[in-house]
């Protein structure tokens, strides 16, 4: 099946401090789907890109789909604490009805 | 704001018996889905449906796993003999058109096999 790579795996980081990660894949997708996962919650949409190139906000974060199909990253501006939490990128293929593809998640701890 | 909702948060069972986890999708939407994350590690696919039935299911459900929606607004997952390695969150998720859209997750149902 369709693999995605996230990295990195976990950040320690200092209250303040810009974030970036990212997701890879050997195979297109769609439609790219970034995700904040509390402990013991379900998924939390943060950003949805649905075209290649395309790059969205959405307050301090940034998410932008990339030129391949195959890749995308996601970047949180001036970190909070309340930014503590697991992200996860998903990909959709076109031919599936919605499903989606995890990655392993980035862990992001920060430090006041 | 609409929401996915799911029942039980918890639920405890011996190995070997049947567990059913439920969920109200959104009301107008009409793709559903279910998801598993095991402890600690990513979410994984098991099954969409639409129009009453299995639209793609993983490897992962096998004939174990059934579902069903047995009427208007449930969406429900059924486990048939529950081994330990069930144990995991399950997550619900639903989406109103399935292509290009979003998928908006329930809370989860937390599943512990004894």
């Amino acid at each position: 099946g369709q693999q995605l790579n996230q990295s990195p795996q976990s950040m320690f980081i200092q209250e303040g401090e810009d974030v970036s990660m990212n997701c890879t894949s050997s195979s297109i997708f769609n439609t790219w789907l970034w995700y904040k996962q509390d402990p013991g919650e379900g998924p939390v949409l943060l950003i949805a890109l649905y075209k290649a190139g395309e790059l969205t906000s959405n307050g301090r974060l940034t998410a932008q789909f990339g030129i391949t199909r195959k890749d995308s990253f996601l970047n949180i501006s001036a970190s909070i604490p309340s930014d503590v939490g697991i992200y996860f990128c998903a990909g959709q293929p076109n031919t599936n009805a919605g499903k989606s593809t995890f990655g392993d998640g980035t862990t992001l701890t920060v430090k006041p | 704001e609409p929401e996915v909702t799911q029942t039980p948060s918890h639920q405890v069972t011996q190995m070997g018996q049947e567990v059913i986890l439920r969920c109200v999708p959104i009301s107008n939407h009409l793709y559903f889905y279910w998801y598993r994350q095991i402890l600690g590690q990513k979410v994984e696919f098991l099954v969409s449906f639409y129009n009453n039935e299995i639209s793609e299911k993983s490897e992962i459900f096998d004939d174990q796993f059934s579902v069903e929606r047995p009427d208007g607004s449930n969406f429900t997952l059924k486990i048939r003999s529950t081994k330990l390695e069930d144990s995991a969150m399950y997550f619900c998720a639903s989406t109103q058109t399935g292509l290009q859209e979003t998928q908006y997750f329930g809370p989860g149902t937390r599943l512990l096999v004894l």
